[in-house]
């Protein structure tokens, strides 16, 4: 079945630092979701990437969509404490359901 | 409502005994998902409902795990014979668009305990 796997696992920053995670999938994907969840919540939605090579923006954070539609990635710039939580990217491939990636947990020290 | 609902937010039960998890998704909502999520772990998807329908309920663990959808609404996911290895947050979530490129709206979850 479709496997979306998801690197790193954990990261600790400092504040101000730059921060990536990565999703990667074992099939084509026909779109990409990122959400996040804050210690003790639910997930959040963030965004949807569906085109090839598709990059989209809000404020510090970018997201991209892989020209072969099999990877995506979250990047902040310049981190700060509000942006704790977990990172989950959640792909689907044709009429498949969603599946998620097992997260990236960000924490970030003042 | 304003939000996906679910209750109970906590449960504890003891081993061997059935449980049933509710959720209310937003109205309007055709698609309903319900996920796991055990402790420090990513979401364990389990079954999926269009409407009254489930299409994919690839992910229900065992027969022990079931759910129904009522009227195009309100969702039940109900676990018999609890074990231990069920203890997890169930997530349900609801999404206005079917198929696999709506938006996800999750709830608070359901924080089940077999002790």
């Amino acid at each position: 079945g479709q496997q979306v796997m998801q690197i790193p696992q954990y990261q600790h920053v400092q504040e101000g630092e730059d921060f990536t995670t990565y999703c990667n999938s074992s099939t084509t994907l026909s779109n990409i979701q990122w959400y996040k969840q804050r210690p003790g919540g639910h997930p959040v939605f963030l965004i949807q990437l569906v085109k090839s090579g598709e990059v989209k923006k809000q404020k510090r954070l970018t997201f991209q969509f892989g020209e072969a539609k099999k990877n995506s990635s979250l990047h902040i710039t310049a981190t700060q404490t509000t942006d704790v939580g977990t990172y989950f990217c959640a792909g689907a491939g044709g009429y498949s359901t969603l599946t998620f990636g097992k997260g990236t947990m960000l924490l970030v020290s003042p | 409502g304003a939000g996906v609902s679910q209750s109970p937010s906590n449960k504890v039960t003891e081993k061997g005994k059935d449980v049933e998890l509710r959720c209310d998704p937003i109205s309007g909502h055709t698609a309903l998902y319900w996920y796991r999520q055990s402790l420090g772990q990513g979401l364990e998807f389990l079954i999926y409902f269009q409407g009254n329908s489930a299409p994919d309920k690839s992910g229900l663990p065992s027969d022990r795990f079931s759910a129904e959808r009522t009227g195009g609404s309100v969702s039940t996911l109900t676990i018999q014979r609890t074990q231990q290895e069920d203890s997890a947050v169930y997530l349900c979530a609801s999404s206005q668009r079917w198929g696999n490129t709506g938006e996800l709206f999750f709830g608070e979850g359901s924080r089940l305990t077999v002790l």
